[in-house]
């Protein structure tokens, strides 16, 4: 048990609609990941926040968004969804480099939310 | 340009034999370099990491790797597997740019090792 915890575990949807994922991380970490991991683009970085402020931008639709929370939970937001939004999307933490010197690039997983569109 | 490649996508071993997994990365600035295993059905968990220090990391489950700054290599390898260690493996590298202040991790494609009896 990585201490990082995502709900849903699974969350089956429709084309058009918007669905919201929730991540909160390890007690104490400050930085929270999100990542995409699908058949044909294997595992990919989406957004980081650190302390409620966005730090980094990867390969994130502009249909999807995200925040951190003054208590550190992080929510990512899925809108418009299309049939090849379908993939695991996982929840990182670390403590963040500012607090945990090079040990604060050390990410913990959540076990995923598996989003199906249909 | 910054990458992350696993050379092989599958590799399957018998029980008991060693294995070794590939991971080359491509960089011009530091790294630290990162293992993680995925289960089926399940998340990422870290098998050991590289941050610093001895080039030779030592990971849970009797993984082990070595670190290989001039052949820019992080291989992954077990002297003797077992069938639970059936999982894909994943090598994650941190490009260290200076002034920077993301901690993203790039991964490679993944290998999914199969141990048969």
């Amino acid at each position: 048990d990585s201490g990082v915890t995502q709900t849903p575990k699974h969350l089956i949807t429709a084309t058009g609609q918007r669905v919201t994922l929730r991540c909160s991380p390890r007690s104490g970490d400050l930085s929270v990941y999100w990542y995409q991991q699908s058949l044909d683009q294997g595992l990919q970085f989406l957004i980081q926040y650190y302390n409620g402020e966005e730090r980094a931008k990867g390969n994130i639709l502009e249909r999807f968004s995200a925040q951190q929370f003054p208590d550190l939970h992080s929510e990512l937001n899925l809108s418009s969804l299309e049939l090849g939004d379908s993939a695991l999307y996982f929840c990182a933490s670390s403590v963040g480099r500012l607090a945990g010197g090079a040990r604060g690039n050390e990410q913990f997983f959540g076990p995923g939310t598996r989003l199906t569109v249909l | 340009a910054q990458s992350v490649t696993q050379l092989d996508s599958q590799v399957p071993v018998f029980e008991e034999a060693p294995v070794e997994l590939r991971c080359n990365y491509s960089s011009s600035v530091s790294v630290y370099l990162f293992w993680y295993v995925q289960y089926p059905n399940q998340g990422l968990q870290l098998l050991l990491k590289y941050l610093s220090g001895s080039t030779l990391v030592k990971g849970i489950n009797g993984f082990e790797a070595e670190f290989n700054k001039s052949q820019t290599s992080f291989h992954l390898r077990k002297p003797s597997v077992h069938i639970s260690d059936t999982a894909e493996y994943f090598c994650a590298v941190k490009f260290n740019r200076s002034g920077g202040s993301n901690y993203k991790l790039t991964f490679g494609k993944g290998t999914l090792l199969t141990v048969n009896p």
